[in-house]
C-alpha cells in the first residue's frame, strides 16, 4: 500500500531564505508526482507536477525533484516571501491504471518578515 | 479559463439529514475526482468519475455516492449526515490521462 510522508510537519523561517521540503513514498511504482498549496480554508493550488520519466521541473522560484528509485522528492523554495507562508502538500499518482492521489499530510510554512 | 467551480462553499446540516455538493469541472476535463478532507486524516479519496462512469471508489461507507452528467459536472451526495462528516470537500478535474489535477475551493460541510 502507498504510503506518502512529509517531513517536517511545520517550518518557520525569515524571509529571504533558501528553503526545502521533503517528500518521500513507500512505492516507486508511479505515474507522477505533483505539489500543492494550500491556504488555510481554500482549496488546492498546483505548483508542479513531475512524470516518472522526469528529474526536477521548475517555476519561478520553485524547483521541484523526484529521485523515483529512492521514493524521494524535494521543492525548494528560492527566496522565500512572507506571501508563501502555507501548507505544501505532495501527492502520487500510483501506478496502476485509474488510481487516485494519495496525499502526504503536509508541511506547513510560515515566513516572517 | 475558469477554474474547477465548487458550489455551495459552505453549508451548515443536522445529523440524520442528507446533503449534496457540485462540482463543474475545467472545460473539456472528463475526470472528476472527489476528496474528503480533515484534520485528523488529512485528504482522503472518494470516488472518480469519467465519461459519467466511476471508475474508482474509495474506502468510504455507502452514504457517500455520486455521479457526472453528460457535460461532466458532478454531484456528490452524503446520507444519514453523521458529526464525522464534518470536513472540507475538494473536488479535482482533469484531462485524460495522467494528466494534472487541478482542484477547487471546497465546499465546508458542517454537521451540527
Amino acid at each position: 500500500k502507498q504510503e506518502v510522508t512529509q517531513i517536517p510537519a511545520a517550518l518557520s523561517v525569515p524571509e529571504g531564505e533558501n528553503l526545502v521540503l521533503n517528500c518521500s513514498f513507500t512505492d516507486s511504482a508511479i505515474y507522477n508526482l505533483q505539489w500543492f498549496r494550500q491556504d488555510p480554508g481554500k482549496g488546492l493550488t498546483s505548483l508542479l507536477l513531475i512524470q516518472s520519466s522526469q528529474r526536477e521541473q521548475t517555476s519561478g522560484r520553485l524547483n521541484a525533484s523526484l529521485d523515483k528509485s529512492s521514493g524521494r522528492s524535494t521543492l525548494y523554495i528560492a527566496a522565500s516571501q512572507p506571501g508563501d507562508s502555507a501548507t505544501y502538500l505532495c501527492a502520487v499518482r500510483p501506478g496502476q491504471a485509474g488510481t487516485a492521489l494519495i496525499f502526504g499530510k503536509g508541511t506547513t510554512l510560515s515566513v516572517s518578515s | 479559463k475558469a477554474g474547477v467551480t465548487q458550489t455551495p462553499r459552505y453549508l451548515i446540516k443536522t445529523r440524520g439529514q442528507q446533503v449534496t455538493l457540485s462540482c463543474s469541472p475545467i472545460s473539456g476535463h472528463r475526470s472528476v475526482s472527489w476528496y474528503q478532507q480533515t484534520p485528523g486524516q488529512g485528504l482522503q479519496f472518494l470516488f472518480e468519475y469519467f465519461s459519467e462512469t466511476q471508475r474508482n471508489k474509495g474506502n468510504f461507507p455507502g452514504r457517500f455516492s455520486g455521479r457526472q452528467f453528460s457535460n461532466s459536472r458532478s454531484e456528490m451526495n452524503v446520507s444519514t449526515l453523521e458529526l464525522g462528516d464534518s470536513a472540507l470537500y475538494l473536488c479535482a478535474s482533469r484531462a485524460t490521462g495522467n494528466t494534472e489535477a487541478f482542484f477547487g475551493q471546497g465546499t465546508r460541510l458542517t454537521v451540527v
